[in-house]
């Protein structure tokens, strides 16, 4: 059975602060990472999508890295804001089987003014 | 507007009745699917479709039933609903390749 594993599920950071967070994942077979933002009482949006071997994405304050051979991506968020509270989801569509994905569990953010 | 709904949004039902989550796209998808989402659980993904009369299992299909009569819809069905299946409900759609999904506001579910 695969596995995407997210870690911290919690995070509780001040504003201002920079923080990270990791998701694991097989790296055989792999084609793409996906990371996901969720806010409370909204929908999952795409953040990033990743396809290759050392991969880095960047959306204003949020980035993201990826490492296809060890099986692992970072988030990183740059001075967190409030309106940074959010649960991060990454989620590994499967290679040749068509729509099926794996989420992971989500880090879940809170940035305290 | 590009998006993909759901109705209904909210649901109180009970165990036993029949019931159906209706959902649909108007990207022009391919994929659609169709998630759980639990405490603790993370999303799961319950059923997704490939194309019109292509559907498959997710990881946790059981108790529930789809369709895919047309590309734009898939709804989901709860023929017989049971509290274990109190959940909020995701519809998504997506194209082929990269596959990133694109949800729709979600369903709250409960059944008591």
């Amino acid at each position: 059975i695969l596995n995407v594993e997210q870690s911290p599920q919690s995070l509780h950071v001040q504003e201002g602060d920079s923080t990270n967070f990791t998701c694991s994942f097989p790296s055989s077979n792999f084609y793409a990472l996906h990371w996901y933002r969720w806010e409370t009482a909204k929908s999952p949006e795409a953040l990033f999508v990743m396809t290759l071997n050392g991969d880095e994405k960047k959306k204003g304050r949020i980035s993201a890295t990826l490492n296809t051979k060890e099986g692992y991506s970072y988030l990183y968020i740059k001075g967190s804001q409030p309106e940074d509270s959010a649960t991060y989801l990454c989620a590994l569509p499967l290679y040749n089987q068509g729509g099926k994905l794996i989420f992971g569990q989500g880090t879940e953010l809170s940035v305290k003014p | 507007e590009a998006q993909v709904t759901q109705n209904p949004r909210y649901l109180i039902t009970v165990t036993g009745k029949k019931l159906t989550v209706t959902c649909s796209q108007n990207m022009n998808h391919e994929y659609m699917s169709w998630y759980r989402q639990d405490p603790g659980l993370g999303l799961r993904q319950i059923y997704y479709s490939m194309n019109v009369e292509v559907t498959d299992k997710g990881d946790v299909p059981e108790g529930y039933k789809v369709s895919r009569k047309e590309k734009r819809n898939f709804p989901l069905i709860l023929e017989s609903p049971s509290p274990n299946q109190t959940s909020l409900y995701f519809c998504a759609s997506s194209s082929p390749g990269l596959n990133t999904q694109y949800f729709g506001p979600g369903t709250r579910l409960t059944v008591l």
